[in-house]
């Protein structure tokens, strides 16, 4: 599994756009990369995966370039309760390797009003 | 999505003595996975739990220090056994979602401290 480099923290107000940034220079060709969203004392929490390009959902974008030696997880217009550590995990979805996540350091979000 | 309950949700455990830490999931799953979390840290995974045969376990982790069982699809239980105080942590479970993207949903973790 490659190895993810993030920003150890972050801070943010509220309304603000959070662009979070994790390098993987060592992605393999079937690698995807997926983030995680932990708030205190609950679980991690799937937020978004992708393999190349732009992938938007409901919560969050994932932005790849064309190298996708590293990705970009955007959220916009944060608020208090985006405060958390967000993961970022890079993979073969379909591999039997992946089923075993490997996080890393994490970045620690913190958003205030 | 799959629910998870893990029990207890917290526990202050003497040194030398054992806890068994349970996790239910309200559908049936193939694997199940049990993590550690120390205090400010990041997830490590202990093992991987599949129904019907002996617990995976990743380096640093043995089956003396952590059993774990897995009598059905939908139940496991990790004992963290002869405790010292750096087992302090928290300790969670995760099922894959069995779509593509290999989704996880984890349980809310049970908070162990060790005196």
């Amino acid at each position: 599994l490659a190895k993810t480099t993030q920003p150890i923290s972050m801070d943010s107000y509220e309304g603000q756009e959070v662009n979070i940034t994790c390098s993987h220079n060592n992605i393999a060709t079937n690698d995807y990369i997926t983030w995680y969203q932990q708030f205190p004392s609950q679980g991690p929490r799937f937020i978004i995966q992708g393999y190349k390009t732009k992938v938007t959902n409901e919560v969050a974008s994932l932005f790849i370039p064309a190298d996708r030696k590293s990705s970009t997880l955007s959220l916009p217009r944060v608020s208090l309760s985006d405060t958390a550590v967000y993961y970022c995990l890079v993979g073969d979805p379909l591999g039997t390797g992946f089923q075993k996540l490997v996080f890393g350091t994490g970045t620690r979000l913190l958003v205030s009003p | 999505s799959a629910v998870i309950s893990q029990k207890p949700s917290r526990d202050i455990c003497q040194r030398g003595t054992s806890l068994t830490i349970q996790c239910q999931v309200d559908s049936q799953v193939t694997m199940m996975f049990w993590y550690r979390q120390q205090p400010g840290q990041s997830l490590t995974l202990i093992a991987t739990a599949n129904q019907g045969s002996e617990a995976t376990y990743e380096s640093g982790f043995v089956i003396d220090k952590f059993p774990i069982s897995r009598p059905n699809l939908t139940f496991s239980t990790l004992t963290v056994s002869n405790m010292s105080p750096e087992d302090s942590s928290i300790y969670l479970c995760s099922v894959g979602s069995g779509r593509a993207n290999n989704e996880q949903f984890f349980g809310p973790g049970t908070r162990l401290t060790v005196l």
